[in-house]
C-alpha cells in the first residue's frame, strides 16, 4: 500500500538557517504530494502541493519538488523564522480516486532566535 | 479561509462509557469528512470516510461498532467512541472536503480532540 516516510524530529535550527525536511514515498501510479503544517493548538493547514513529476510547490518561502526518480518530496526553506516553528507533515493522495491522504509521521521544527 | 472546528478539544472519561466528538465545517459545506487517529510521534491514521447522508466507509482494522460515525448534515459529522477503554486514548482529528472549494486532494482539518480514558 501507499506509505510516506519523513525524517524524525525534532529539528532545531537558529533563525535564518537553511531548512530541509526529507520525505520519501511509496505509491502505485502517480500520486499527488503535499506538505501540511500544524502550528501549536491549530489544525493542519495545507502548505504546498505538487500533482505531477517535476512540479515545484511553493508557499511562504517553502519549496518542494516532486521527484519521481527518487520518489521524494523534500521540503526546503532558505531562511527560517521563529514563526516557522511547527510540526510538518508530508502526505500523498494516491491514484485510483482515493480521496483520503496518507501521512508521514510528522517532523517538529523548532527555530531559536 | 475554510474553517473546521472540533468539540471538545479534550475529554477525559471513565472506562466503559461513551464519548461523542463533533466536527463542524463552519463556513463551507463538507461533502466528505474524514476521521483520523494519531498516536504520539506517529502519523495520522485514517479511520473512516463519511459522505453526507450515507454510511461511513471504515478502514481495515477499525471496528465500526466501536467507532460510530454519523454525517447527518453537510456541516456536521460526529464520532462516538462506544464503551471506551484505555487503549482508545488518542488524538482524534477530523478533516472536511468540499467539492466546491477543494483543489486536488485538499482537505481542511480540525484542531483535534484528545481523548483520555481512565
Amino acid at each position: 500500500g501507499d506509505s510516506v516516510t519523513q525524517m524524525e524530529g525534532p529539528v532545531t535550527l537558529s533563525e535564518e538557517a537553511f531548512l530541509t525536511i526529507n520525505c520519501t514515498y511509496t505509491a502505485t501510479g502517480y500520486p499527488s504530494l503535499f506538505w501540511y503544517v500544524q502550528y501549536p493548538g491549530e489544525g493542519l493547514q495545507l502548505l504546498l502541493k505538487a500533482t505531477k513529476a517535476d512540479d515545484k510547490g511553493s508557499n511562504k518561502g517553502f519549496e518542494a519538488t516532486y521527484r519521481k526518480e527518487t520518489t521524494s518530496f523534500h521540503l526546503e526553506k532558505g531562511s527560517v523564522q521563529v514563526s516557522d516553528s511547527a510540526v510538518y507533515f508530508c502526505a500523498l493522495k494516491g491514484f485510483a480516486g482515493r480521496r483520503a491522504l496518507t501521512f508521514g509521521s510528522g517532523t517538529r521544527l523548532q527555530v531559536q532566535p | 479561509g475554510a474553517v473546521v472546528s472540533q468539540h471538545p478539544s479534550w475529554v477525559i472519561c471513565k472506562s466503559g462509557t461513551s464519548v461523542k466528538i463533533e466536527c463542524r465545517s463552519l463556513d463551507f459545506q463538507a461533502t466528505t469528512m474524514f476521521w483520523y487517529r494519531q498516536f504520539p510521534k506517529q502519523s495520522l491514521m485514517l479511520m473512516a470516510t463519511s459522505n453526507e447522508g450515507s454510511k461511513a466507509t471504515y478502514e481495515q482494522g477499525v471496528e465500526k461498532d466501536k467507532f460510530l460515525i454519523n454525517h447527518a448534515s453537510l456541516t456536521l459529522s460526529t464520532l462516538t467512541v462506544t464503551s471506551a477503554h484505555p487503549e482508545d486514548s488518542s488524538f482524534y482529528i477530523c478533516s472536511a472536503r468540499s467539492s466546491v472549494l477543494a483543489g486536488e486532494g485538499e482537505q481542511y482539518f480540525g484542531p483535534g480532540t484528545r481523548l483520555t480514558v481512565t
